[in-house]
């Protein structure tokens, strides 16, 4: 595709609701990453993935956090259980490689609502 | 711990004013840095990338430079336009090159 596409845009959920966040990188790009960003806060990482492997996960902040990767293409983020310090945007960006000077190119985010 | 401080959190400027946002990072043993802009309710769209051998890049009215002995970088916009506003961040790799670290970015303001 011509960019990184995050679907929904917006989800709100009930608390302890399971949720799916998606994400389409740009094709070809072999580096995935997502991103949390709390209103009014800077970018947290979360998890990084390089084809279809995740080989850093540090920053998952609980196990009621997941992902994965097919095809080394589409990433779906898991939160499971919802709490409401879960609300946030969460951003995908992907990349040519890892290691590499390319740039970061990425999606507009998943508005997400805990209520 | 890699950490990324950006100075000022916000500025506000009339339209023509030329400007310096300032970025500080505590490892200076990055291999790039990247400034991005981040336009409200929307992602991130890179800017700049300034690789450990260079000194500056330039794009338009923006020119990057990097210190990286002092872990310093600033981004000068020239000739600043209200379309200018946004928020800005600088990013470094982390230390395995799994991740940028992000600052918590300036939020600029140019009124017409």
């Amino acid at each position: 595709g011509a960019g990184v596409s995050q679907s929904p845009s917006n989800k709100v959920t009930e608390k302890g609701k399971d949720v799916e966040l998606r994400c389409d990188p740009i094709s070809g790009h072999t580096a995935l990453y997502w991103y949390r960003q709390r209103l009014g806060q800077g970018l947290e990482f979360l998890i990084y993935f390089q084809g279809n492997s995740a080989p850093d996960k540090s920053g998952l902040p609980s196990d009621r956090f997941s992902a994965e990767r097919t095809g080394e293409s589409v990433s779906t983020l898991t939160i499971q259980r919802t709490q409401q310090e879960d609300s946030a945007v969460y951003l995908c960006a992907s990349s040519l490689a890892l290691g590499s000077n390319e740039k970061l190119f990425f999606g507009s985010g998943t508005q997400l609502s805990v209520l | 711990k890699q950490e990324v401080t950006q100075i000022p959190a916000a500025l506000s400027v009339p339209e023509g004013e030329n400007l310096v946002l300032n970025c500080s990072f505590t490892d200076s043993a990055i291999y790039n840095l990247q400034w991005f802009r981040q336009d409200p309710g929307k992602g991130l769209t890179s800017l700049l990338l300034i690789q450990s051998s260079q000194r500056e890049q330039t794009s338009g009215r923006l020119n990057a430079s990097l210190d990286k002995s002092s872990g310093r970088s600033t981004l000068y916009i020239a000739a600043s336009q209200p379309g200018d506003s946004a928020t800005y961040l600088c990013a470094v790799p982390n230390q395995a090159g799994t991740a940028l670290i992000f600052g918590k970015g300036t939020t600029l303001s140019v009124s017409s």
